[in-house]
């Protein structure tokens, strides 16, 4: 139980474009998901944590109108990179709590590349 | 100061060997704490909680003393697919969560 999956699993994209990724829930309702950003060689960053229904919060130095974060559902999160450019290539990774005590539980990852 | 920090590694051992990680956190207010293995260019995967108690999951035992802050990990009988990066994430307020940088791990044959 507890599966998390995310689409797409790998995305190229021009610069100036913009992607959405979903991150999803498949046997649990999770009542917070969290995104990150993972650049290589180094550990995951919090971008931002959403809760069902209401604005995301943002970690200080995520620009909110850059990374738009929709949490529109209690098994669905989207994260929307807008006008994509090459310094937002990276692995984001998103993940939900609601599976069990107080545990996140990752999805697999999303790698980005911007041309 | 960072909320959770490791030692980075590389902890380079022999099959076999035992090899232990430690972690300290600052904030005494912590309330969960957990260690996540993380393979090269793959997701985070729990590999245990850790409580008061300690616990024991096979091979792999870790342990949380709240006066000192610190939690550790104790790998025995390593085995070569043990290499990975280990985190160690604590988290208050059921929400917010705190990672480590991670310490690499490597078994060699």
């Amino acid at each position: 139980g507890a599966v998390v999956s995310q689409h797409p699993s790998w995305v190229i994209c021009k610069s100036g474009t913009s992607v959405k990724i979903e991150c999803r829930s498949l046997d649990f309702q999770a009542t917070t998901m969290f995104w990150y950003r993972q650049f290589p060689k180094q550990s995951l960053m919090l971008m931002a944590t959403s809760n069902e229904g209401s604005k995301a919060t943002y970690e200080q130095g995520v620009e909110k109108d850059k990374f738009l974060i929709n949490h529109a559902s209690l098994t669905l999160s989207t994260l929307t990179v807008t006008s994509a450019h090459p310094e937002d290539s990276s692995f984001y990774i998103c993940s939900a709590t609601g599976g069990g005590p107080d545990t996140q539980y990752f999805g697999p990852g999303t790698r980005l590349t911007v041309l | 100061r960072k909320e959770v920090e490791q030692d980075p590694g590389p902890f380079n051992v022999p099959e076999g060997a035992t090899v232990a990680f430690n972690c300290t956190y600052s904030n005494s207010a912590s309330q969960s704490f957990f260690w996540y293995r993380q393979d090269c260019r793959k997701e985070p995967k729990l590999l245990m909680s850790v409580y008061s108690s300690g616990n024991e999951d096979g091979r792999f035992t870790a342990q949380l003393n709240r006066a000192s802050q610190y939690i550790s990990l104790l790998i025995r009988d390593s085995k070569l697919s043990d290499s990975a990066t280990y985190l160690c994430v604590v988290a208050y307020n059921f929400n917010k969560f705190y990672f480590g940088s991670g310490t690499k791990l490597n078994v060699k044959p």
